[in-house]
């Protein structure tokens, strides 16, 4: 089975731009969240989505943003884009996003590389 | 979720038992402990998860202590492939948020 994918996998935008980053969860599952993570430091939690609803939010601006489709893929928007957005993004997926007991542990993607200039 | 604590770096030598250390003395009782790492530059991977019991899978074995205030992931038999970031989280099972903090970058030597 394919696990949680992620496109594109590199890409690089100019200071002002934005970016759309799209994932599509392992089949199945019907949560997806996102992650930044810096070079040196562990991920950071952005959003997680449930049922094509926003269920929680890390500690980011408004310049972020993301949805959930039918099919339960997503995307995550970044706009007016600052060279401190420069980081790998990561999308996960759980079955459910809460009664997160034996069976629903949270499966990473590779990521997409973005790189502000 | 309860902060974990873990040192930045540790090696052990290809073939060897590497026993990676978490201490997470605030945990309370309905926080599991999960263990993620992650390769350079890719995606964080999946290895064990337990709330008290000791468990094994087909990667490694996480031990925890009987006060569940610390545990240890165990790789029995580390390999070149072995060499990451591991990262120990506490989480709540309907919290929904991981908190990667630092983790350990184990270095696996020949």
């Amino acid at each position: 089975d394919a696990g949680v994918t992620q496109s594109p996998t590199h890409l690089i935008k100019t200071r002002g731009q934005h970016v759309t980053l799209r994932c599509s969860p392992i089949s199945g599952h019907k949560s997806v969240s996102w992650y930044q993570q810096v070079l040196g430091q562990g991920p950071q939690f952005i959003f997680q989505y449930y049922e094509k609803e926003e269920r929680g939010r890390g500690n980011f601006p408004d310049r972020f943003s993301a949805r959930q489709f039918p099919n339960y893929s997503s995307e995550l928007n970044v706009n007016a884009l600052l060279l401190g957005d420069s980081a790998l993004y990561l999308c996960a997926s759980s079955f459910v996003v809460i009664d997160r007991a034996d069976g629903n542990t949270i499966y990473f993607g590779e990521g997409s590389w973005l790189t502000v200039v | 979720d309860a902060k974990t604590t873990q040192p930045p770096s540790m090696d052990c030598a290809e073939g060897r038992a590497a026993n990676l250390p978490c201490n997470h003395s605030t945990i309370s009782g309905n926080e599991y402990v999960y263990w993620y790492r992650q390769i350079h530059s890719q995606g964080p991977q999946y290895i064990i998860h337990g709330l008290k019991n000791n468990e094994t899978n087909e990667m490694a074995s996480l031990i925890i202590t009987e006060d569940r205030k610390s545990s240890t992931l165990i790789l029995p038999h580390a390999t070149l492939r072995d060499t990451a970031v591991y990262y120990c989280i506490a989480t709540h099972a309907t919290g929904y948020a991981l908190n990667f903090g630092k983790g350990t970058s184990l270095l696996v030597t020949p």
